[in-house]
């Protein structure tokens, strides 16, 4: 089936950094979701991306659909401590969300 | 608008039992899928349901069965519970089947012991 890799598995980083991870397909997906989980809770949709290329933002969080439709890429600029949690991406084929690993953020104030 | 909602939040269960998780999506939205989280194996699918009817299923043994209501509702089932289903167990809601944004509950956390 389908694999997501994504990278890196965990990011130590002071206050006020910018972040960068990203998710890598095996298979081409017809959607990527960033998600963002807090120790206990479900995780809360961030982003959605629907077509190759596209790119979006929701507040200081920016995701990219990749060209080639076998990656995403999630940007958090300027990082605050509320930032930390596990980040997954996700992808859609056909009505089944494969997760990627998760990005464990750890934000130093 | 009521988001989603499982219960119970904690369960604990002995070897051998069954258990039953509830979820209840948020209104208005007819598909439900089922995640088993492990720190193992991150986050996988178990089943989706819409309308009543499994629409699609993960890779996990006869043990593990679900249902959807007439009202979206949906149950998940676990049989003969082994120590490896220890696990977070989250509910999604969508608005339609195969509906790309899904808002997940808090979750269940089951411990086998």
């Amino acid at each position: 089936g389908q694999q997501l890799n994504q990278s890196p598995q965990s990011m130590f980083i002071q206050e006020g950094e910018d972040v960068s991870m990203n998710c890598t397909s095996s298979s081409i997906f017809n959607t990527w979701l960033w998600y963002k989980q807090d120790p206990g809770e479900g995780p809360v949709l961030l982003i959605a991306l629907y077509k190759a290329g596209e790119l979006t933002s929701n507040g200081r969080l920016t995701a990219q659909f990749g060209i080639t439709r076998k990656d995403s890429f999630l940007n958090i600029s300027a990082s605050i401590p509320s930032d930390v949690g596990i980040y997954f991406c996700a992808g859609l084929p056909y009505g089944k969300l494969t997760f990627g690993q998760g990005t464990i953020l750890t934000v130093h104030p | 608008k009521a988001g989603v909602t499982q219960t119970p939040r904690y369960l604990i269960k002995t070897r051998g039992q069954q258990v039953t998780l509830s979820c209840s999506p948020i209104s208005g939205h007819r598909s439900v899928s089922w995640y088993q989280q492990t720190p193992g194996q991150g986050l996988q699918f178990l089943f989706e349901y819409f309308s009543e009817t499994q629409r699609n299923k993960g890779n996990f043994p006869g043990r593990f069965s679900g249902r959807q209501f007439s009202n979206s509702r949906s149950e998940m089932n676990v049989s003969t519970l082994e120590l490896g289903d220890s696990a977070l167990y989250l509910c999604a809601s969508s608005l339609v089947s195969r509906n790309t944004e899904a808002f997940f509950g808090q979750g269940t956390r089951l411990t086998v012991v």
